[in-house]
């Protein structure tokens, strides 16, 4: 069966510092990957999506960015935290239209704290 | 184009049936899905319903859909305190190979005992 793990479950990070949020799934192969934001009391902004390996689209600009290095993996990572990229950061999976119907999984979130 | 909009707040009375509106501005999209979260959690997929539907019942939900007016529905029957949460309608724009959701802001509902 799939199933997606996302880690850490939270994390309070400082101004400026560095951020890596991990996510893999297992149990099928070549999924579109996807990170979500829910901002406090709002829904949920795509922010990257990857349809394969080293494939990586940005919805927003933003001081974020992702990477794809194993086709299972998928890397949210920042350089300079902001207290603005505070939030609930979710990643999801799915191998097409179809599969968000019937085989839709979200990991069960980061979430970050930038004080 | 793309945008997905919901009511923010809904409380009920255990026992009652929940009602949670959304309204979607692409005409063409095909897929059409309600997702609830439960709080500190990821989003539970409950139920989707194509395009060419009006209607799609899942035991206690009831999916309705009018493609005229753009507007999705989910009616939860005989509403139980575990059924308070937030609930997500989303929406995947056709011919978008990422087959990315566009998600409304989310309806928080409240069911009181």
């Amino acid at each position: 069966s799939q199933t997606i793990h996302q880690w850490p479950a939270t994390l309070v990070q400082p101004v400026g510092s560095p951020l890596s949020l991990e996510c893999t799934v297992e149990g099928t192969s070549n999924p579109n990957l996807y990170w979500y934001r829910q901002a406090a009391g709002r829904g949920l902004q795509l922010l990257f999506y990857s349809v394969g390996i080293g494939q990586i689209s940005s919805e927003v600009p933003q001081n974020l960015s992702a990477s794809r290095p194993q086709d299972r993996q998928f890397i949210l990572s920042s350089k300079k935290l902001l207290l603005s990229d505070s939030g609930f950061y979710l990643c999801a999976w799915s191998v097409g239209a179809e599969g968000w119907g019937t085989e839709a999984f979200f990991g069960q979130g980061t979430r970050l704290t930038v004080v | 184009g793309e945008d997905v909009e919901q009511s923010l707040f809904l409380s009920v009375r255990e026992g009652d049936s929940s009602v949670i509106n959304c309204t979607y501005t692409d005409s063409s999209s095909t897929y059409l899905y309600w997702y609830k979260q439960e709080p500190g959690a990821g989003l539970q997929l409950l139920t989707y319903i194509f395009s060419n539907m009006d209607m799609k019942q899942d035991q206690r939900l009831t999916v309705l859909l009018n493609k005229k007016d753009k507007h999705l529905s989910l009616r939860i029957a005989d509403t139980q305190t575990g059924d308070s949460a937030i609930y997500f309608c989303a929406e995947t724009p056709p011919m978008d190979s990422s087959y990315k959701l566009i998600f409304g802001s989310g309806t928080r509902l409240l069911v009181r005992p």
